[in-house]
């Protein structure tokens, strides 16, 4: 089976724009969860969704949001973005809620 | 809530010698415990969960971790450490009680010399 995909793997904005980033899970999985990693603040929860509906959310503004399709792909989308928002933005897909597996991740820079 | 601890920012060994990282974690119920590596520029990937069963996990790569329930701790550990083990581990939780969302560590940078 193909990994967790993400698309695009780099991407570079500038402040007050907007991006959407995408994730592709592996065939049969319905759970995506994303996650934002920096050097400051590490790996921290930003959502997930189950069959196209979100079931949890961590605590980030409300300039990221996201969303599942029926094929289980999903985006994340960052509104009016600001520099702290440079960071390594991972996917990840389950099965079963317990087994996550990771994409490689999209590299978001916000000059 | 639920939390990862790990001690160290960095565990520097050579090349042969065994290798640890430590994880401690707190957590209401039964924790998953899992742990991942992840290279320069890439994603994480998984090396072994621990969910139930034996306490002594075997995973990818010659790595394994022992549960300890009285502890809190499931520290990862392997017997010869080879450079290409050079990388930053993260250890995770999740829990039936917190609909089973990870909460990582801060992450170990495990740099192996030869």
């Amino acid at each position: 089976k193909a990994g967790v995909t993400q698309t695009p793997r780099y991407l570079i904005k500038t402040r007050g724009q907007q991006v959407t980033l995408s994730c592709s899970p592996i065939s049969g999985h319905r759970s995506v969860s994303w996650y934002q990693q920096t050097p400051g603040q590490g790996l921290q929860f930003l959502f997930e969704y189950f069959s196209e509906t979100q079931r949890n959310k961590g605590n980030f503004p409300g300039r990221f949001s996201g969303r599942q399709f029926s094929n289980s792909r999903s985006e994340m989308n960052v509104s009016t973005l600001e520099l702290g928002d440079s960071a390594l933005y991972l996917c990840a897909s389950s099965y079963n809620d317990r087994n996550w597996f990771f994409g490689p991740g999209t590299r978001l820079t916000v000059l | 809530a639920q939390s990862v601890a790990q001690p160290e920012d960095q565990v520097n060994v050579a090349e042969g010698n065994p290798l640890t990282v430590k994880c401690t974690y707190s957590v209401s119920g039964n924790p998953y415990l899992f742990w991942y590596v992840q290279y320069p520029n890439r994603g994480l990937q998984f090396l072994l969960k621990y969910i139930t069963g034996d306490n002594l996990v075997k995973g990818s790569y010659g790595f394994e971790a022992e549960f300890n329930k009285s502890q809190t701790s499931f520290h990862l550990k392997k017997p010869s450490a080879l450079v290409s083990d050079s990388a930053l581990y993260f250890c995770a939780v999740s829990s039936p009680s917190n609909d089973y969302k990870l909460s990582f560590g801060a992450g170990t940078t495990v740099t192996v010399r030869a």
